[in-house]
């Protein structure tokens, strides 16, 4: 059992550039969300799915756009990466609304240059 | 080294000890309030929760106590373990699988 699967791990853009952080998950939960944790923060909130076909922005939705085509899969684009941007991100899916046992990915560490 | 300890509030205890973490929150209408732990280079991994209607709950070494009149939420740890060593927060759910995080607390337990 995989749990959620983020890919890749690692990863070095430079401004301007634009990827796709992906995020996987086989439990097959409803809800799925995406955060940024910076140092010395927690973790804060960028876009959100409540189920395919839904997505809803976060906290800190700016300069980053998802789509849920798929129950199982929750992409996270960068459209054209800013310093800012440096960051761990991490994805998260759970079974309910309020999502209080959610599962998290081990993230992905982000250096824009 | 793991770059989210930064500037976080340090609590240090000897093993064996009981361990007390302390977070307030600001959204009284929120349902749950929750704890993770984030070992170094990992995410987030739930420990427990408790609902707005509660004001205590126990698990597995673990005990939250939730006071919403001054809106703090603490976690306290028995017989703290090395294994505990970690950064812990708290979180208030807030709809729809949103979750807003606290800043983190960093439990260090020396042997």
């Amino acid at each position: 059992n995989a749990g959620v699967t983020q890919t890749p791990k690692f990863q070095v853009l430079k401004t301007g550039q634009s990827m796709t952080l992906q995020c996987a998950q086989d439990m097959n939960h409803e809800y799925m969300s995406w955060y940024r944790q910076d140092p010395g923060m927690g973790l804060r909130l960028i876009h959100y799915s409540v189920g395919a076909g839904i997505t809803d922005q976060g906290e800190v939705p700016n300069g980053y756009n998802v789509s849920r085509s798929t129950t199982e899969d929750f992409p996270l684009r960068l459209l054209s990466a800013a310093p800012s941007q440096t960051s761990v991100y991490f994805c998260a899916s759970s079974t309910r609304a309020g999502g209080t046992e959610a599962f998290f990915g081990q993230g992905t560490r982000l250096t824009v240059v | 080294g793991e770059s989210v300890g930064l500037h976080l509030p340090t609590l240090s205890v000897q093993e064996g000890d009981n361990s007390i973490i302390n977070c307030a929150y600001s959204n009284s209408a929120s349902d749950y309030f929750i704890w993770y732990k984030q070992e170094s280079g990992k995410g987030p991994q739930f420990i427990i929760d408790i609902r707005s209607n509660m004001d205590k709950r126990q698990g597995q070494r673990v005990t939250v106590l939730l006071n919403k009149t001054v809106k703090h939420l603490s976690l306290q740890i028995a017989a703290t373990q090395p294994g505990d060593s970690a950064v812990y927060f708290c979180a208030e759910n807030s709809g729809y699988s949103t979750l807003t995080f606290g800043k983190g607390t960093m439990l260090l337990v020396s042997p």
